[in-house]
């Protein structure tokens, strides 16, 4: 099926670094979804991004998506400690069908 | 409102066996998704109802199944477990026929001995 590939897999920061995860598709999407998932937790919806070159940000969190509507990224300024968990971008929203990335599992050190 | 809430959380099952895992949706909400989590291939997408209707369906083979009742509650059921089948099954509301924010409960961890 049409996947999204997301990367890194892992990444480990020291605490106050920055933090970009990724997201490409071989296909125009017509909007992508973030979301986050805690250990042990369950995935928990951030935001949706549907303009192509659309910028939003929550606070330390910056999602962009691409101008050819192929691309997405998570910028995380100043990690902390509770942002450790899996980030995850999904594509399908409108459809009938949530497709997900394999996720960036995000680590930080005190 | 209540979150969405899955039943069982845990649940231990031998191969051969069926399991019914239940899941009850956001109040109002009529979309439930559900979704298979492992960590070699992450979040798949197992299937989707609206109203009743099973609208798609993921890749995965018929012993997987799911309905959906007029409340907007949901079951899924895996006949003939096997132990690739240990997973957490995760269900996902949102409110209305497009697909907007997914909201997910706590899922229902599944582990077949």
């Amino acid at each position: 099926g049409q996947q999204v590939m997301q990367i890194p897999q892992y990444q480990h920061v020291q605490e106050g670094e920055d933090f970009t995860t990724y997201c490409n598709s071989s296909t125009t999407l017509s909007n992508i979804q973030w979301y986050k998932q805690r250990p042990g937790g369950h995935p928990v919806f951030l935001i949706q991004l549907v303009k192509s070159g659309e910028v939003k940000k929550q606070k330390r969190l910056t999602f962009q998506f691409g101008e050819a509507k192929k691309n997405s990224s998570l910028h995380i300024t100043a990690t902390q400690t509770t942002d450790v968990g899996t980030y995850f971008c999904a594509k399908g929203a409108g459809s009938y069908q949530l497709t997900f990335g394999k996720g960036t599992k995000l680590s930080v050190i005190p | 409102k209540a979150g969405v809430t899955q039943t069982p959380r845990y649940l231990i099952k031998t191969r051969g066996q069926q399991v019914t895992l239940s899941c009850s949706p956001i109040s109002g909400h009529r979309s439930v998704s559900w979704y298979q989590q492992t960590p070699g291939q992450g979040l798949q997408f197992l299937f989707e109802y609206f109203s009743e209707t099973q609208r798609n369906k993921g890749n995965f083979p018929g012993r997987f199944s799911g309905r959906q009742f007029s409340n907007s509650r949901s079951e899924m059921n895996v006949s003939t477990l096997e132990l690739g089948d240990s997973a957490l099954y995760l269900c996902a509301s949102s409110p209305g026929p497009r697909r907007e924010t997914q909201y997910f409960g706590p899922g229902t961890r599944l582990l077949v001995l």
